[in-house]
């Protein structure tokens, strides 16, 4: 069994809609991360969150919210998706300072 | 402004073609570079970490090095099952990580 899921790993939806990707681990990690990935532009960090209780903005929050619903369980939602949301989201997790994030295998988001 | 480039984009070798990766940084303070593995539909999956000036790791065919403005992956003859995404990402000023583009290596038999 995978350590980080992701779930779906696929969706295709229309604008408007809401939306909501789930990741779940069974690292242990306190640390909790989701971005998103578009060609040519590498991973960018939407949010963050070292435990239940603290959730932080990435660099690209607006129009994401997000919910630490256990210390295995982060979820990432699209109130009302819009087009250019259309993007492979990836949930990761890091166990402390100076470790590596590992990382789910996405969810592909199409938006129409 | 913190930045990371990955070059070249693409890379197409073939088998027992050795080659290398280049990550530059512009980051004050490095506090940590990693590399990543990434092959089509999955997630990156970790290689390894450089901290300092000097550091080399190697993993099979890979070797990684790290300088104060840039970061090698060098891939050692390789094997058409090292095709793959290769990322780079650095801790930035505010300690988080900053990803590359990527380069796409392509190993042909």
């Amino acid at each position: 069994d995978a350590d980080v899921t992701q779930t779906p790993r696929n969706r295709i939806t229309k604008t408007g809609k809401r939306i909501m990707l789930e990741c779940s681990q069974t690292k242990g990690h306190d640390r909790m991360y989701w971005y998103r990935q578009d060609p040519g532009l590498g991973l960018r960090l939407i949010y963050y969150s070292f435990d239940v209780k603290d959730i932080n903005k990435g660099e690209i929050s607006d129009g994401y919210s997000v919910s630490r619903q256990a210390q295995a369980k982060f979820s990432l939602s699209l109130e009302s998706a819009i087009p250019n949301q259309t993007a492979l989201y990836f949930c990761a997790t890091k166990d402390g300072e100076r470790q590596p994030q590992h990382f789910g295998d996405g969810t592909r988001l199409s938006i129409l | 402004e913190d930045q990371v480039t990955q070059s070249p984009e693409a890379l197409r070798l073939q088998e027992g073609e050795s080659s290398s990766l280049n990550c530059s940084y512009t980051v004050s303070g490095l506090r940590g570079l990693f590399w990543y593995r990434q092959d089509p539909g999955k997630g990156p999956e970790f290689l390894f970490t450089l901290y300092s000036a000097g550091e080399e790791k190697e993993k099979e065919r890979l070797k990684a090095t790290l300088t104060k403005k840039e970061s090698f992956l060098h891939i050692t003859a390789p094997k058409p099952e090292d095709s793959a995404t290769y990322l780079c990402a650095v801790v930035d000023s505010w300690g988080k990580l900053q990803f590359g583009a990527g380069t796409q290596v392509v190993v042909t038999p």
